[in-house]
């Protein structure tokens, strides 16, 4: 079974500082991998997807296949990139392709 | 263009009452589904719907049951709420989960508490 794992719950950085947030999947297949974020007061919305290989709000996220990770990076976090972030992944096992599997997610907090 | 709309927002409900979270959406999306949100758990999949008149079971399907008549609406029933029922909930939809152009739309979440 596919499985998403955010290994931490809280991140604190100070503004300006790097920022890495952690996501490792295990699923046997060719993955799809997103990033959604939730800011305070907002609704759930998509930040970015592996595919596009875009960079969104200064966030980027390479897949690694070896390392079966989906590391969300920024190298300088602003106040504003405070939010719940959730890795997610598309299962296409079982003739369906509407599953789409949530890790846990990762509080950032960026301090002044 | 409203986007997702869910209700209601906050419900208070006793052990073994029944109700029903509504969602709709404008989009003319053909996917909805119903997640629950919970500390330390993150998003966990409930039901959802690849059209009208097709539903289907997630990761937490049981204690719940959907319906999806027309491609706007997809209500989310709790026959017998339950404490372990207390969360958020989240209706989410998208034109399709493609890699491409697959992009789930949430709705601001519906807190259910039962005492």
């Amino acid at each position: 079974a596919q499985r998403v794992t955010q290994p931490e719950k809280l991140l604190s950085v100070f503004k300006g500082a790097p920022v890495e947030l952690k996501c490792n999947y295990s699923y046997s297949g060719s993955p799809e991998l997103f990033w959604y974020v939730q800011y305070s007061r907002q609704r759930l919305q998509l930040l970015l997807r592996h595919i596009s290989r875009e960079s969104i709000k200064g966030f980027t996220a390479d897949l690694n296949k070896g390392e079966t990770s989906f590391h969300l990076k920024k190298p300088f976090a602003q106040e504003e990139d405070s939010a719940m972030y959730y890795c997610a992944l598309r299962d296409k096992s079982g003739g369906s392709n509407y599953k789409l599997t949530f890790g846990k997610g990762t509080l950032l907090t960026v301090n002044p | 263009n409203a986007g997702v709309t869910q209700t209601p927002k906050f419900q208070v409900l006793k052990t073994g009452q029944s109700m029903t979270l509504q969602c709709a959406q404008d989009m003319n999306h053909e996917y909805m589904s119903w997640y629950r949100q919970d500390p330390g758990m993150g998003l966990r999949l409930i039901h959802y719907s690849v059209g009208a008149g097709i539903t289907d079971q997630g990761e937490v399907p049981n204690g719940y049951n959907v319906s999806r008549s027309t491609t706007e609406d997809f209500p989310l029933r709790l026959l017998s709420a339950a404490p372990s029922q207390t969360s958020v909930y989240f209706c989410a939809s998208s034109y399709s989960l493609d890699a491409n152009t697959g992009e789930l739309f949430f709705g601001e979440g519906s807190r259910l508490t039962v005492l």
